[in-house]
């Protein structure tokens, strides 16, 4: 099946710092979601890009599909930022999402 | 209600116990799935449905595991004879089809004793 990478595993900020993070994806996707998964459990959608890019606030979101990447930039982060943040994707042959390790995210005041 | 919606949010059993646990999708999504997270792990996929069918059932780790869905909304999934490995956070998601935005519940976590 399709393989989902996702660095750094781990990021420290300090408040108002910018950041990238990866989503590397092994075969062809009809999918791709980026969550936040807040301290309580609950996954928040933050963008739906199978390709292109998109902004929304603080945070925009890169998919070059032809070179199976995707990239989440958050910007003058906050402490409420922090949590995991994992990128999933639905292959052409799938339907079911496959996620990837997560990058787990602390922001400090 | 606007979201999904899962019930219980909790649920603690002892060894040997069968359990079912709810899902609710958003109104008109024609698609719902299952998923797990273990502790400290990231998300597995357990089965899909499209409306009351189950094309997908890959994910199902044993013969314990069974799900159904009613009516092209609730559905339900069954744990037989729970083990200690049950142990985790089982989330429902559901999408307006197969390939869209797919959309979570709060989830149930589970605790086999």
């Amino acid at each position: 099946g399709i393989q989902v990478e996702q660095s750094p595993p781990d990021l420290i900020l300090q408040e108002g710092a910018n950041s990238t993070l990866r989503c590397n994806f092994s075969d062809s996707v009809n999918n791709l979601q980026w969550f936040h998964q807040n301290p309580w459990g609950q996954l928040i959608n933050l963008f739906y890009i199978p390709s292109g890019t998109k902004q929304n606030g603080r945070l925009s979101a890169t998919t070059v599909a032809t070179e199976r990447y995707s990239l989440l930039y958050i910007s003058s982060s906050q402490t409420t930022d922090s949590g995991v943040y994992f990128c999933a994707v639905v292959d052409n042959a799938g339907n079911m999402l496959t996620f990837g390790g997560g990058t787990r995210l602390m922001v400090k005041p | 209600g606007a979201g999904v919606s899962q019930s219980p949010s909790n649920k603690v059993t002892e060894k040997g116990k069968d359990v079912e646990l709810r899902c609710d999708p958003i109104s008109g999504h024609t698609a719902l799935y299952w998923y797990r997270q273990s502790l400290g792990q990231g998300l597995e996929f357990l089965i899909y449905f499209q409306g009351n069918s189950a094309p997908d059932k890959s994910g199902l780790p044993s013969d314990r595991f069974s799900a159904e869905r009613t009516g092209g909304s609730v559905s339900t999934l069954t744990i037989q004879r729970t083990q200690q490995e049950d142990s985790a956070v089982y989330l429902c998601a559901s999408s307006l089809g197969q390939w869209g935005e797919q959309f979570f519940g709060p989830g149930t976590r589970l605790t086999v004793l």
